[in-house]
């Protein structure tokens, strides 16, 4: 079993609309939780970082964080065409690793 | 600027051939990380260091040599080891033990191809 888990999509969304981005993990000790984005040939830079139950938002972002499920999101909302990367999602598993998932590819129409 | 650089960005060896690709950061961070990236793939993680003189073995570490001789700089040798070096490879540091320690931030990355 996969450590970290992201369908790999392509999940297409029309501009305007909430975007919504899912990742499992299985370590339940699991204390930090990361999401990048990356554009197509680029380094992945950080969106947000949650270590708390619930949600966390930054402008058109939020994270939400569901330990209890070992689940984390990220909800982009009104989303715009230069939003179209990939999402990578990354969770600390102890010794200061993080564990990357395979990415969502987020394709945002005009 | 404070941030993190990766040289070359595009890098093209030889079979047989040894190759370092150089990483150095200004952000006066304690660890830095090399991992690799394939096509439609996660990131693996190479080798990690979390003080200078000290590194460890990540996850996919055979073929790859590492040092870490200044706080700065964290190069990575690519040996003749390795039979599949084509990939994307990206450098990351985070602070540890300031901030948000466990909080990774990425260079350009370097584009290794084998010809």
């Amino acid at each position: 079993q996969k450590e970290v888990e992201q369908n790999s999509g392509p999940l297409s969304v029309p501009e305007g609309a909430i975007a919504s981005l899912n990742c499992t993990y299985s370590d339940r000790v699991s204390q930090s939780f990361f999401w990048y984005r990356q554009y197509s040939g680029k380094s992945p830079e950080l969106i947000m970082s949650i270590y708390s139950n619930g949600d966390k938002e930054d402008g058109r972002f939020t994270a939400q964080l569901n330990k209890a499920s070992q689940y984390v999101s990220l909800l982009i909302r009104d989303s715009q065409p230069s939003d179209s990367a990939t999402y990578l999602c990354a969770v600390n598993t102890g010794f200061q690793k993080l564990v990357f998932g395979t990415g969502t590819r987020l394709l945002v129409s005009p | 600027d404070g941030g993190i650089t990766q040289s070359p960005k595009y890098l093209f060896r030889k079979e047989g051939q040894n190759v370092t690709l150089s990483c150095e950061q200004n952000l006066n961070h304690d660890a830095m990380y090399w991992y690799r990236q394939d096509p439609g793939q996660g990131l693996r993680l190479i080798y990690y260091s979390q003080i200078v003189n000290d590194f460890q073995k990540g996850d996919i570490a055979e073929g790859y040599s590492v040092s870490r001789e200044k706080k700065e700089s964290f190069p990575l040798t690519v040996t003749s080891a390795q039979k599949n070096p084509t990939a994307f490879y990206l450098c990351a540091s985070s602070p540890r033990t300031s901030g948000s320690p466990d909080t990774q931030y990425f260079g350009p990355g370097t584009r290794l191809t084998v010809l």
